[in-house]
């Protein structure tokens, strides 16, 4: 597609389930991100991949967080048994495999945890 | 390690006047260095980046930054703010793969 395409735009669940987000990246795209941003606050890194390489998973807050890509398409981020601290945007970025090159962001999934 | 800093979490300018925001990095090797914006309720785009060559750079909107290797900062400018321009600014460095965002800078312009 042109862009990063992120869905669902908005999720909003009760504490105690799970969610899934989804990330398609620009097509050809090798890297792709995923980050937390709270309300009021910075983009936090949460998990990168890169190609068939292993993921880098520094960034997950706990093992509540897990995210899976498919080579080098699609992305999800599951959320199981949410809390309410899991309420963010969570925006998902790719890019090229080079390093100079910039990182393109989808719009974002608001998750709301009730 | 890399990091990114924005010391000015607020910032507020009149429209017309000039602006400029602060990024200091810390990164051992070459920087890739890039400004984005957020308005509210949208993902970020990209307003200019450096890699090599000129240390400044011009970007949409009428925003330029300047890159200097000896203070370690990436700092955005444009000579006159418009209303528009109201909305979190982010500044982050980019190696081979990690890509670092500093915590952001929200501008708020006066009418």
């Amino acid at each position: 597609g042109a862009g990063v395409s992120q869905s669902p735009s908005n999720k909003v669940t009760e504490k105690g389930k799970d969610v899934e987000l989804r990330c398609d990246p620009i097509s050809g795209h090798t890297a792709l991100y995923w980050y937390r941003q709270r309300l009021g606050q910075g983009l936090e890194f949460l998990i990168y991949f890169q190609g068939n390489s292993a993921p880098d998973k520094s960034g997950l807050p706990s093992d509540r967080f897990s995210a899976e890509r498919t080579g080098e398409s699609v992305s999800t981020l599951t959320i199981q048994r949410t809390q309410q601290e899991d309420s963010a945007v969570y925006l998902c970025a790719s890019r090229w495999r080079q390093s100079n090159t910039e990182a393109f962001f989808g719009q974002g999934t608001r998750l709301t945890v009730v | 390690a890399q990091s990114v800093t924005q010391p000015d979490i607020h910032i507020t300018v009149s429209e017309g006047a000039s602006l400029e925001l602060r990024c200091n990095y810390s990164y051992g090797a070459t920087p890739y260095l890039f400004w984005y914006v957020q308005s509210p309720g949208q993902g970020l785009q990209l307003l200019l980046k450096y890699f090599s060559g000129d240390t400044l750079v011009q970007g949409i909107k009428g925003f330029e930054a300047e890159f200097k290797r000896s203070q370690s900062s990436f700092n955005l400018r444009k000579p006159s703010v418009h209303w528009s321009d109201a909305a979190e600014y982010f500044c982050a460095v980019a190696g081979t793969y990690k890509y670092i965002f500093g915590t952001g800078t929200r501008l708020k312009v006066l009418a």
